[in-house]
């Protein structure tokens, strides 16, 4: 079974940083493209950025250039996402979600972890 | 960037009834259009994918239609699970993957 856990969410405030993890088991993590997606407090999805199965990452989304980095361990079966420079409106639920197929589809996601910044 | 527009924005259903949400790219994205279920709390989950194609163990109640730039989702009969919020996304033209608003089928 797919499983996905993301971890290192919390309290920051602005300006601050912080490294997402999500864990990855139940599949070869090493041959699947992952993306990070966010969902701000009562609104959508947001997808952030992705990263290829060998390491090399995609263009991130505007909102994010610059401030995040997406990156992968495929050894410790492990997707990172390090945000820096965070602002109020980076408070979110961030998902690590597996890419499947030729398109960017994401067909399974992780439970999210909560990012707040606030002073 | 595709921007992807979904209507309504809140449907009103009664269980058993029909529900149809739509969703609409403001270009082509062929057929590559996935829809998702989000419950309070939870992490989306897929349901379907290539416009049409469920998703391992989604419901025949579920089923999608559409290419080019509008696609429908359809639930034939809803059942008290099905009251969710549903996104479309496209994943055609990327970076960056673009979603829908939403749409949050409630109890009538």
């Amino acid at each position: 079974e797919v499983h996905l856990l993301e971890s290192g969410g919390g309290l920051v405030q602005p300006g601050g940083s912080l490294r997402l993890s999500c864990a990855a088991s139940g599949f070869t993590f090493s041959s699947y493209d992952m993306s990070w997606v966010r969902q701000a407090p009562g609104k959508g999805l947001e997808w952030i950025s992705g990263i290829r199965v060998g390491g090399v990452s995609m263009d991130s989304a505007a909102s994010v250039k610059g401030r995040f980095t997406i990156s992968r361990d495929n050894a410790r079966n492990t997707l990172y996402l390090q945000i820096n420079s965070l602002r109020a409106d980076d408070t979110a639920v961030y998902y690590c979600a597996r890419v499947e197929g030729s398109g960017w589809l994401n067909d399974y996601w992780g439970q999210g972890t909560l990012v707040t910044v606030s002073s | 960037e595709i921007v992807m527009t979904q209507s309504p924005a809140t449907l009103s259903v009664s269980p058993g009834e029909r529900a149809t949400l739509s969703c609409r790219a403001s270009r082509s994205v062929s057929n590559k259009l996935a829809w998702y279920q989000q419950k309070p709390g939870q992490a989306p989950r897929l349901l379907i994918f290539g416009a049409s194609t469920r998703a391992t163990g989604i419901p025949d109640r579920f089923s999608g239609s559409g290419s080019g730039t509008q696609f429908t989702l359809t639930i034939s009969s809803l059942q008290s699970e099905d009251f969710a919020v549903y996104y479309c996304q496209q994943y055609n033209n990327w970076p960056p993957l673009t979603f829908g608003g939403g749409t949050k089928v409630e109890i009538k």
